[in-house]
């Protein structure tokens, strides 16, 4: 089955402890990228990655870094996890341009920084 | 820069009312996508419809239906006959062809559709 997977679903970390949320996808798509959700905002995106060893910045990339050295992963690292990056995240990917092509996202990650 | 504006934030209804969810976005691309996500709430993303900038027909699939208008900039969505499964957040989103972020996909805010038995 064609998905994008995210672990864990659900974290509860401290302020300041270092945690990653890997994303995988089956699909062998180019283009993956990391997005937050909060109230009122939508989703925004944080990273995006065209392909392998190519990432780059998106919209609120503050707080966050990521990898891309395999095509399937895409982690979301953050090194010094603080209360305002409590939010849900959802990774996605799909075939590179046109941007016409349909985004799958992974099913999210509830994420709770106290 | 791309954006999106769902400016309703929450609609509540009534099982077999009409709804229609609005949607406006502002772009400097001739060519652009857009897009209509539901997240249940069970919090998933699911893919509703795509819809290019040179294709400006309505879209009609089952009890749903979009209408695509350039002169207003918008593409709202019209659930007819509404019922309870329909509830959920709705986005609205919008991907320029040739950016320099990627063809980052832009959502609005989403609007919370409440269908009540």
């Amino acid at each position: 089955e064609a998905q994008v997977t995210q672990n864990p679903r659900y974290l509860i970390t401290v302020t300041g402890k270092k945690l990653t949320v890997t994303c995988s996808q089956n699909m062998n798509h180019e283009y993956m990228s990391w997005y937050r959700q909060d109230p009122g905002l939508g989703l925004r995106q944080i990273y995006y990655s065209m392909n392998v060893e190519a990432t780059d910045k998106g919209d609120v990339p503050e707080g966050y870094k990521v990898s891309r050295k395999e095509k399937r992963n895409f982690p979301l690292i953050l090194e010094s996890p603080s209360p305002n990056q409590t939010s849900l995240y959802f990774c996605a990917s799909r075939l590179q341009p046109p941007s016409y092509n349909e985004q799958f996202f992974g099913p999210g990650t509830r994420l709770t920084v106290l | 820069a791309q954006k999106v504006t769902q400016a309703q934030t929450e609609i509540s209804v009534v099982e077999k009312e009409d709804v229609t969810l609005d949607c406006v976005y502002e772009t400097r691309d001739t060519t652009y996508y857009l897009f209509w996500y539901k997240q249940p709430p069970s919090g998933e993303l699911v893919f509703l419809i795509r819809r290019n900038s040179f294709d400006e027909q309505n879209e009609i699939s089952g009890r749903y239906s979009w209408n695509f208008q350039k002169s207003t900039s918008s593409f709202n969505f019209t659930i007819t006959a509404s019922q309870v499964v329909d509830s959920a957040v709705y986005f609205c989103a919008l991907s320029e062809a040739w950016d320099n972020a990627g063809n980052m996909l832009t959502f609005g805010g989403g609007t919370r559709l409440m269908v009540k038995p």
